[in-house]
């Protein structure tokens, strides 16, 4: 089937610091959506992006639509504890109408 | 709040077992749909609904069954569970009205089979 890629699988973040992580497809969307799931909870929607190119920001967080239409990035800019969780992307095919998920990219915390 | 709710939120059962999933909704939501999420792995899609009298599978339905009773409650159920459905599971909605595709998920059932 269609799949999503995302990456990195898994990051340590800093507290203050900046964080990126991206998902990419061979196949064209119109629309990417960006969750966050902490433990033992379901998945909370953060950014939804629904035009190539656009850029959106909820508070600390910022995501972009890839001008290509295959990928997506999402930004977490000074980072905090509380952002430690699991970010999913997850995107409709231009000739879908359900959404496929990437596998997650884990934020934890730098010892 | 308008909200997605799951019982139960725990589980566990045996090999052979029936087991029955629901999911409830206040949002006024037309779709519900049903996922599975494993260790490591994203949310896969197990079947979904449009409507009341709509039912579609999804990616991976074998082994599952769902039943529409109204347009706010989709249950999902496992026929004969076995170990490799030990897995959590979410329900989600979202309005075909809006004409967006945002997807809002219930809590979870964490279902375990020994």
């Amino acid at each position: 089937g269609q799949q999503l890629n995302q990456s990195p699988q898994s990051m340590f973040i800093q507290e203050g610091e900046d964080v990126s992580m991206n998902c990419t497809s061979s196949s064209i969307f119109n629309t990417w959506l960006w969750y966050k799931q902490d433990p033992g909870e379901g998945p909370v929607l953060l950014i939804a992006l629904y035009k190539a190119g656009e850029l959106t920001s909820n508070g600390r967080l910022t995501a972009q639509f890839g001008i290509t239409r295959k990928d997506s990035f999402l930004n977490i800019s000074a980072s905090i504890p509380s952002d430690v969780g699991i970010y999913f992307c997850a995107g409709l095919f231009a000739a879908g109408n359900k959404l496929t998920f990437g596998g997650g990219t884990r934020v934890l915390v730098k010892p | 709040d308008a909200d997605v709710t799951q019982t139960p939120r725990n589980r566990i059962t045996k090999t052979g077992k029936r087991i029955m999933l629901e999911c409830s909704q206040t949002k006024g939501h037309d779709r519900m749909y049903w996922y599975r999420q494993d260790p490591g792995l994203g949310l896969r899609l197990i079947y979904y609904s449009f409507d009341v009298k709509d039912i579609n599978k999804g990616e991976i339905s074998d082994g599952y069954s769902v039943s529409r009773q109204a347009q706010a409650k989709f249950s999902l159920s496992l026929e004969s569970a076995i170990p490799n459905q030990t897995a959590l599971y979410f329900c989600a909605t979202s309005d075909s009205g809006t004409g967006r595709n945002e997807q809002f998920f219930g809590p979870g059932t964490r279902l375990t089979v020994l």
